[in-house]
């Protein structure tokens, strides 16, 4: 199995341009996660998925933040207008009924917004 | 809600030294409970957990956490620490059932003197 798999793994985009990150969950999976990692706010959920539908967006900050999860292995976060705060590691997880709330974790993405 | 608390933001242990790093949780009913690790650049990767039965659980790279309901704890230890245990750990808590979200702890950084 190859794990969570999530692309790019480095971003690098100026002010105001649109970023998308991609993942793709462990084949199987029914629950999906994105996560959001500073060091001034650790690590942070901002939605998830189960089944495709997504279940808990309260952790999602504002309106430029948005994501997708189209069929059961393909998701997206899509920032949009980006701002030099979105400045984080981001983290796309994935985790199935039987495996009882076991998340696994993909590598991540390092986003840096000038 | 259901909240994780990790008190202690920094530890730093000498090689061969054992290692405790606590954890407390704040749920009405038995949780699952989760210990994660974090490398440099890397996601987390999943060392223990519990759901039921035996307190104390093993996990990988010599790691054991015993669950102690009567102090609503889930300290992590370890009897010799290599210096290649330096990272970030993260106690999670998750609701009874599967697919469902993990509530993290803020992190402990590990750091092992030579």
């Amino acid at each position: 199995d190859a794990g969570v798999i999530q692309s790019p793994r480095h971003e690098v985009t100026e002010m105001g341009q649109e970023v998308t990150l991609r993942c793709k969950p462990i084949s199987g999976h029914n629950s999906l996660f994105w996560y959001r990692q500073t060091m001034m706010r650790g690590l942070e959920l901002l939605i998830y998925f189960n089944n495709n539908v997504p279940i808990d967006d309260s952790g999602m900050p504002e309106d430029r933040f948005s994501a997708k999860m189209p069929n059961a292995s393909f998701s997206t976060l899509k920032i949009q207008p980006s701002e030099p705060r979105d400045s984080a590691v981001y983290f796309c997880a994935s985790s199935s009924e039987t495996s009882v709330d076991e998340q696994f974790f993909g590598p991540g993405t390092r986003l840096t917004v000038l | 809600a259901q909240s994780v608390t990790q008190p202690d933001i920094h530890i730093t242990v000498s090689e061969g030294a054992s290692l405790e790093l606590r954890c407390n949780y704040s749920y009405g009913a038995t949780p699952y409970l989760f210990w994660y690790v974090q490398s440099p650049g890397q996601g987390l990767q999943l060392l223990l957990k519990y759901f039921s039965g035996d307190t104390l659980v093993q996990g990988i790279k010599g790691f054991e956490a015993e669950f102690k309901r009567s102090q609503s704890s889930f300290n992590l230890r370890k009897p010799s620490v290599h210096w290649s245990d330096a990272a970030e750990y993260f106690c999670a808590v998750g609701l009874t059932g599967g697919g469902n979200k993990l509530t993290f702890g803020t992190g402990t950084q590990l750091k092992v003197e030579l």
